[in-house]
């Protein structure tokens, strides 16, 4: 069955350092990758998503993430934090035809 | 375009009273999800639409639980004789076709007590 495991329930980093954010997913097809952020009671906005062609993708608020189909990953990051990212991160994948399947989350908190 | 929307945000209820919420897709937007999010936990997939066609229902919903999508516009999640295990907030989304961006609306937090 397919899954999205976060392993990272909680990441904490100081403000300016880099963060990755890890995303392992089992899917039986070709999967198309998401990230999403979603900040304290607020639905999830889309930070970037892997469909094909390159394998590492610019997402919004200066985030990428790198697809590596022999890990089955697809590593969220950024080179240096600001205090507003403090919030929920989501790993996501489906395939055509198929619903979004989402992992549980990974919380970051940044020391200031 | 306004985004997806989602109506009442907030809703307390007794337990097993009926509770209704509404989205609205974005427009022109074919596909309609509905997610359940627990604190702590990821969006649950709950069942989706193509147009007015119920696609797929998890197995998490059970018959008390029922989404209709007449005309293929909006959307109503209806939730009968709630269970306090219901509080939760519920998703919708919509796209435009398959493997498309999907876009979340503000969710409807619900309550039971």
């Amino acid at each position: 069955a397919q899954s999205v495991t976060q392993p990272d329930i909680h990441i904490t980093v100081s403000e300016g350092a880099s963060l990755e954010l890890r995303c392992n997913y089992s899917y039986g097809a070709t999967p198309y990758l998401f990230w999403y952020v979603q900040s304290p009671g607020q639905g999830l906005q889309l930070l970037l998503k892997y469909f094909s062609g390159d394998t590492l993708v610019q997402g919004i608020k200066g985030f990428e993430a790198e697809f590596k189909r022999s890990q089955s990953s697809f590593n969220l990051r950024k080179p240096s934090v600001h205090w507003s990212d403090a919030a929920e991160y989501f790993c996501a994948v489906t395939n055509r035809d198929d619903k979004i399947i989402f992992g549980k989350g990974t919380r970051l908190h940044i020391l200031p | 375009d306004t985004g997806v929307s989602q109506d009442p945000r907030h809703k307390i209820t007794k337990r097993g009273q009926n509770v209704t919420f509404r989205c609205d897709p974005i427009s022109e937007h074919n596909r309609l999800y509905w997610y359940r999010q627990t604190l702590g936990q990821g969006p649950e997939f709950l069942t989706y639409f193509q147009n007015e066609a119920q696609l797929e229902k998890s197995r998490l919903l059970s018959d008390r639980f029922s989404a209709e999508r007449p005309k293929g516009s909006f959307s109503t999640l209806e939730i009968q004789r709630t269970e306090q295990g219901d509080s939760a907030m519920y998703l919708c989304a919509s796209s435009l076709g398959v493997v498309n961006t999907i876009y979340f609306g503000e969710g409807s937090w619900l309550t039971v007590v």
